[in-house]
């Protein structure tokens, strides 16, 4: 199966509100809610923002929010900060498989 | 605190061998699954390959069927990657992470990842 697919990058001004999307297919994203959004600043570890389509874990501020349609996931990011800055990946499981999207880097100009 | 401490990456000539391992702590590992992603330098998540939190089950990409395989022990809370015909697509930070279920699938714990080389 083939990877998902993110927008290479985005950026926004402090404040702002961004989206990054993520799209698969009626095998992946279609058909499970068990896509996740990962955050991942240079030489550090990816963290879960989101999981399960739309749930934050405890600690993750609120102006991360994920939503999905049909085969297609995203992630906004609200409030911008300079902090936001970095590499953001969707991920959705499959019975036999796990898919990453691409990746896409957050600029906060 | 959670800790998922990777070793055993470093360079390795086209062809050769390399056994990774991850040490966990700081949760029930006993409970959640085991998988390795890897990160080639300057590049994107790759999933390669996932063990069930029992280590009855295995899943693999389809990169690397036939030539990895994970392993864990959960007496010693430690999953392995056994790493064999390596090429220098396999170049890339190798990442342990403990994929769990609440609301869908996902991979909630993260280590910092092991430098695997493959080269001549």
């Amino acid at each position: 199966q083939s990877a998902l697919t993110q927008p290479a990058s985005v950026s926004g001004s402090p404040g702002q509100s961004i989206t990054i999307s993520c799209t698969g297919t009626s095998s992946d994203v279609g058909v499970y809610n068990s896509v996740s959004w990962y955050q991942q600043h240079p030489g550090e570890a990816p963290k879960l923002i989101i999981y399960g389509v739309s749930n934050r874990p405890s600690g993750v501020s609120h102006r991360f929010s994920g939503s999905k349609s049909g085969n297609t996931a995203s992630l906004t990011i609200s409030g911008l900060q300079a902090e936001d800055e970095a590499d953001y990946y969707c991920s959705s499981y499959t019975i036999t498989t796990s898919l990453f999207g691409g990746g896409t880097k957050l600029t906060v100009l | 605190e959670v800790q998922l401490l990777e070793s055993g990456g470093g360079l390795v000539q086209p062809g050769g061998s390399l056994r990774l391992s991850c040490a966990a702590s700081g949760f029930s590992f006993t409970t959640y699954d085991m998988s390795w992603v890897r990160q080639a330098p300057g590049k994107g998540l790759e999933w390669v390959s996932t063990i069930s939190f029992s280590g009855d089950r295995t899943y693999y990409a389809y990169s690397v069927k036939g030539r990895f395989t994970v392993s864990r022990d959960n007496s010693e809370n430690t999953v392995y990657l056994q790493m064999n015909s390596l090429t220098a697509e396999d170049t890339a930070f190798y990442h342990c992470a403990a994929r769990t279920y609440t609301i869908g699938w996902y991979f909630e714990y993260w280590g910092q990842g092991t430098l695997v080389t493959v080269s001549s």
